[in-house]
């Protein structure tokens, strides 16, 4: 069985510019999961995604949004890019969106010049 | 507010030796805990999963404990190998918060030859 897959791995941008980063989870699982993970602040929760619908959200602004497709697909975009967005944006998928054993992706590095 | 800490923040020890990694968490009404492995600029690689009924997981050479009322959770590595050099991550589920796991801020282990 396959595991989470993150596009793109790589990404570079310059402030002001906008990215969306794509997560496919395991064949099956529904619920999927985003995370930023930083030196300074670790791995923090993004927001959480079941059934098209977002469950659950962390105290991030507004800038960062993300959808779900009726294939349990899931996207994340950040509008407005900061310095402080590069990070290794890492999603998480799980078979239900209560508590539940998460497996993650790769993970997308962002680098914000 | 659930708060994860994990100490060391960095061990190294010899190849053979035993060694016990600590998480601890403030809120004591989890669903789970996992253990979780990073490499260098990796994703995570799930580990171990224990549910708040369970006491204690093992998996090879890796035996997760728990104990909810102390808010404890350990991590033992038996006859550490240069290959298990790591970040060792735990995180925790709340009941009440679905998709979200909140994470420590890790243990570097560097075991060498």
């Amino acid at each position: 069985k396959a595991g989470v897959t993150q596009t793109p791995r790589y990404l570079i941008k310059t402030r002001g510019q906008q990215v969306t980063l794509s997560c496919s989870p395991i064949s099956g699982h529904r619920s999927v999961s985003w995370y930023q993970q930083t030196p300074g602040q670790g791995l923090q929760f993004l927001f959480e995604y079941f059934s098209e619908t977002q469950r659950n959200k962390g105290n991030f602004p507004g800038r960062f949004s993300g959808r779900q497709f009726s294939n349990s697909r899931s996207e994340m975009n950040v509008s407005t890019l900061e310095l402080g967005d590069s990070a290794l944006y890492l999603c998480a998928s799980s078979l239900v969106s209560s508590p539940n054993e998460q497996f993650f992706g790769p993970g997308t590095r962002l680098t914000v010049l | 507010k659930q708060e994860v800490t994990q100490i060391p923040a960095a061990l190294s020890v010899p190849e053979g030796e035993n060694l016990v990694l600590n998480c601890s968490f403030t809120d004591s009404a989890i669903y789970n805990l996992q253990w979780f492995r990073q490499d260098p600029g990796k994703g995570l690689t799930s580990l171990l999963l224990i549910q708040s009924s369970q006491r204690e997981q093992t998996s090879g050479r890796l035996n997760a404990s728990l104990d909810k009322s102390s808010g404890r959770s350990t991590l033992y590595i038996a006859a550490s190998q240069p290959g298990d050099s790591a970040t060792y991550l735990c995180a925790v589920q709340l009941n009440t918060n679905a998709g979200k796991s909140t994470f420590g801020d890790g243990t570097t282990l560097t075991v060498k030859p």
